[in-house]
């Protein structure tokens, strides 16, 4: 079936490491996104990718990372410099830069920094 | 600056209407969308309205918008405990699909 999928569902690690989230999407979609989920402050987006080889910034983008070297793959690093990384990532992916598209999102992954 | 604003919970009775509120500013939004997201899940799209319509229904489900106002809202008829989740309102950022502002998420609640 096609789908985005993120992987791990959920994610321990201790203050001071990095941490890759993975999100593969097989629809076929040139856009992909990373959006941060907290209580009672709904989703922001960290960064977004266009088309591969390329991704820029949203607006929470400070401690992480991204990058975009094949079209289903858009895994995002949590590095040691965000502050308070423990959240719900969502992992998203529409059709390249048109009105109306629909983004499709992944399950999820929960991150928990000890 | 833009940003989108919900109130965070609402309670029903199953059967009942519900209908949840959204506040935008952003008036170059061309697309507004209804996400429902469940426990531990991820979002699922629900809804959408282009911004030179006023009204959109989808069986269940009414949208209205008042551009004016900058207001959108989201009825549900005849709400069954399975709509219980976590609605989401969000604009989008000029021509870009999954470029989303969000809101903070109405948790709806049914009880039987």
């Amino acid at each position: 079936d096609g789908g985005i999928t993120q992987s791990p569902k959920y994610l321990f690690r201790k203050e001071g490491q990095n941490v890759t989230l993975s999100c593969e999407q097989n629809l076929n979609h040139d856009a992909m996104y990373w959006y941060r989920q907290d209580p009672g402050q709904g989703l922001r987006l960290i960064y977004y990718s266009q088309i591969v080889n390329d991704f820029q910034k949203g607006d929470i983008a400070e401690g992480y990372s991204v990058s975009r070297e094949k079209k289903e793959s858009f895994p995002l690093t949590v590095t040691s410099a965000q502050k308070n990384p423990t959240a719900f990532y969502l992992c998203a992916s529409s059709v390249r830069d048109r009105d109306n598209t629909e983004a499709f999102f992944g399950q999820g992954t929960r991150l928990t920094v000890v | 600056g833009e940003d989108v604003e919900q109130s965070l919970f609402l309670s029903v009775r199953e059967g009942d209407s519900s209908v949840i509120n959204c506040t935008y500013t952003d008036s170059s939004s061309t697309y507004l969308y209804w996400y429902k997201q469940e426990p531990g899940a991820g979002l699922q799209l629900l809804t959408y309205i282009f911004s030179n319509m006023d009204m959109k229904q989808d069986q269940r489900l009414t949208v209205l918008l008042n551009k004016k106002d900058k207001h959108l809202s989201l009825r549900i008829a005849d709400t069954q405990t399975g709509d219980s989740a976590i609605y989401f309102c969000a604009e989008s950022r000029g021509n870009q699909g999954g470029k989303l502002i969000f809101g903070q998420g109405t948790e709806l609640s049914v009880k039987p």
